[in-house]
């Protein structure tokens, strides 16, 4: 089955400043990749995603990018702010007939010192 | 109520004990899946619901028991459970298949968890 990993485990950075989290995935079926952030006590929250038909989004301060030859996709965002300091988590599609069966990274908590 | 909701919101209980979490999305979606989040572990699928059918069932222990009786309802249902369950079970739901002319896959919305603590 999908395996997903993700680095950094944590990562602070300080205002203004960029953040990238790297994802890993070992399905090279897989085809769909969210971005979830979640805020501490809040439920996750598709913040971006990608299809495998592209290879880069941009939502005004966060992108993603898609390299399916080496099965790694990136969350970058640009300006940081404090109200970015969340836990983000990378997932990955395992293809089922019927449901999406999202398997997900380990999370990333970002912090960001103003 | 809007998006998907999850009752009890905290839940303590005993490894004798019989509970059942509840969840119901209120955004016409006909898949709903239960996950379990553990501290510096991933986010782990436990059960998939399509169409009101189980597709998926992660190889959770039997001590964990899903059941959908309609598209906007999904329970997870607890008995004789382990200190080690304790974590918070989020609730999710999506359209699958998407709507046409959309695309193939869909955001899962999820619900605010039940944080469960097994003594």
């Amino acid at each position: 089955g999908e395996n997903v990993e993700q680095h950094p485990s944590t990562l602070s950075v300080q205002e203004g400043d960029s953040a990238v989290i790297k994802c890993t995935y070992s399905d090279s079926a897989s085809n769909y990749f969210p971005w979830y952030k979640q805020e501490l006590g809040k439920r996750p929250q598709l913040i971006i995603d990608i299809r495998s038909n592209v290879g880069e989004k941009k939502d005004q301060r966060i992108a993603v990018t898609l390299n399916k030859t080496a099965k790694h996709f990136s969350l970058h965002i640009t300006e940081t702010q404090p109200e970015d300091s969340a836990v983000y988590f990378c997932a990955a599609i395992s293809d089922m007939e019927y449901g999406n069966k999202l398997v997900f990274g380990a999370g990333t908590i970002l912090r960001v010192k103003s | 109520e809007t998006g998907v909701t999850q009752t009890p919101r905290h839940l303590v209980m005993g490894m004798t004990n019989k509970k059942s979490l509840k969840c119901e999305q209120h955004l016409g979606h006909n898949a709903m899946y239960w996950y379990k989040q553990s501290a510096k572990k991933p986010l782990e699928l436990m059960f998939v619901y399509s169409l009101e059918e189980r597709v998926e069932n992660n190889s959770v222990p039997s001590r964990f028991s899903p059941e959908c009786p309609n598209s906007s309802h999904l329970f997870l249902h607890l008995h004789t459970l382990q200190p080690e369950d304790s974590a918070l079970y989020l609730c999710a739901s999506s359209q699958d298949p998407p709507l046409a002319g959309g695309p193939r896959y869909n955001e899962q919305f999820f619900g605010p968890g039940t944080r469960l603590t097994v003594l």
